[in-house]
């Protein structure tokens, strides 16, 4: 199983302060992502990453920032976090050749980011 | 715009019996369609996925079949185990991209 590792687990922050959220992962896969959950709202894309400095926007990247300048850490960063940034916070791994999502993603266990 | 849709928020199901949940779908353009099982505090894992140009596909206990006309896809899990209470997320991969789609979410509850 592929290794993806998520830090922190939990975290608390008040408003207005940056918050990075990190993703590592053992097995050099090249596609990566970031999604937060939401009741109500299911899993929704923030930012993904094809590669060493190559990254796109998701459906909620308004507020988020991401860098990868190494294949196996992802970063994400609430520039300055307001409460509706509370959430929980997955990192993904495309498993298939060339990131082809059929062959499913390989999940991280979550940060529970709460913005007070 | 919900391109994936799962409009049934929850499901219960007595332990033996068969759970089906569904999925619809809006935009003809994907060309895999997944499931995903959450279980609290955990993240989402594959369960099962289907090409687009298939309309079945089965693995142990899991059915997932695609009805491309009605834009529809329904997982079957046979028999249902308390273990399966789960919330099962429905995606989709649109063709030429490498991100998912997802919907969002039913609750199963299998009662022993």
């Amino acid at each position: 199983d592929a290794g993806i590792t998520q830090s922190p687990r939990h975290k608390v922050t008040e408003t207005g302060t940056p918050v990075t959220l990190r993703c590592h992962q053992t097995e050099n896969h090249r596609y990566m992502y970031w999604y937060r959950q939401d009741p109500g709202h299911g899993l929704r894309l923030i930012h993904y990453s094809y590669g060493v400095k190559d990254t796109d926007k998701g459906e909620v990247s308004d507020g988020y920032s991401v860098s990868r300048s190494k294949t196996e850490d992802f970063l994400l960063t609430l520039e300055s976090a307001t409460s509706s940034q509370t959430s929980v916070y997955f990192c993904a791994i495309s498993v298939g050749p060339g990131g082809i999502s059929g062959y499913g993603y390989t999940f991280g266990s979550g940060t529970r980011l709460t913005v007070v | 715009d919900q391109q994936v849709k799962q409009n049934s928020p929850s499901l219960s199901v007595q332990e033996g019996r068969i759970s089906i949940l569904n999925c619809d779908y809006t935009n003809s353009m994907f060309d895999y369609f997944l499931w995903y099982k959450k279980y609290p505090a955990e993240g989402p894992t594959f369960l099962i996925s289907i090409s687009s140009i298939k309309d079945k596909n089965e693995d142990g206990r899991f059915t997932v079949f695609l009805n491309k006309s009605a834009k529809h896809l329904s997982l079957h899990i046979v028999p249902s185990q308390p273990g399966d209470s789960a919330v099962y997320f429905c995606a989709a991969s649109p063709r030429s991209q490498g991100n998912l789609i997802f919907g969002k979410g039913t609750k199963l509850s299998v009662k022993p």
